[in-house]
């Protein structure tokens, strides 16, 4: 039972153009959301999150939009970079504070000079 | 550190094996996270903890799999009798785990790789 899926295990942008990964989810009771990037052999790192109540965060090149009602979400990057190339995941929680997050599987990015 | 970090960083083992993993999470946070990455996966939760509440084991995949949280800081994964399917990256996260309008960040440490034979 995939909660969030990432439907597009990779993308390929040119650099200078936007980026955009999707995140769909089934659970309704999922009220936090946030966008982590991965390089090879570390660990996951928080971008950018956004709550519920909110239809659009934005911090610096990265903006998240958040479609309640098709359960959907999306990472934009803009303009992309060379350093933006890495697996990018998206997860999940219900409530704020502790929870576990439970995440997609994952998209590949390459930005392309 | 200023970051959560973890031992060690790869681990081979044979079938059958115990094995231990630690994570020191970044201090002043009390909520500790375990997920694990298989190839090619994304990240599955396994337990976390949250001060002093009973931890939350809704996701160890088996009674093979333990955890400990000593002090409110460090803890130590166990994965008694170790199979090949238990090969992948576990991850250790902590948050500052508070509610009342915080968020969830969870901040990851760098992994380790265990490999089962």
């Amino acid at each position: 039972d995939q909660q969030v899926k990432q439907n597009s295990p990779s993308l390929s942008v040119q650099e200078g153009r936007i980026s955009i990964l999707n995140c769909d989810y089934t659970n309704s009771m999922f009220d936090y959301f946030l966008w982590y990037k991965k390089y090879p052999a570390e660990g996951p790192t928080f971008l950018i999150s956004i709550s519920s109540i909110k239809d659009k965060n934005e911090d610096g090149r990265f903006t998240v939009f958040l479609n309640k009602s098709a359960k959907h979400l999306s990472l934009h990057i803009v303009p992309s970079q060379p350093g933006d190339s890495a697996v990018y995941f998206c997860a999940a929680s219900r409530g704020r504070g502790a929870q576990k997050l439970v995440f997609g599987q994952g998209t590949r990015l390459t930005i392309n000079p | 550190g200023a970051g959560v970090s973890q031992s060690p960083s790869n681990k081979v083992t044979e079938k059958g094996k115990d094995v231990e993993l630690r994570c020191d999470p970044i201090s002043g946070h009390t909520a500790l996270y375990w997920y694990r990455q298989s190839l090619g996966q994304g990240l599955e939760f396994l337990i976390y903890f949250q001060g002093n509440s009973a931890p939350d084991k809704s996701g160890l995949p088996s009674d093979r799999f333990s955890a400990e949280r000593t002090g409110g800081s460090v803890s130590t994964l166990t994965i008694q009798r170790t199979q090949q399917e238990d090969s992948a990256v576990y991850l250790c996260a902590s948050s500052l785990g508070l509610g009342g309008g915080h968020g969830n960040e969870q901040f990851f440490g760098p992994g380790t790789r265990l490999t089962v034979l």
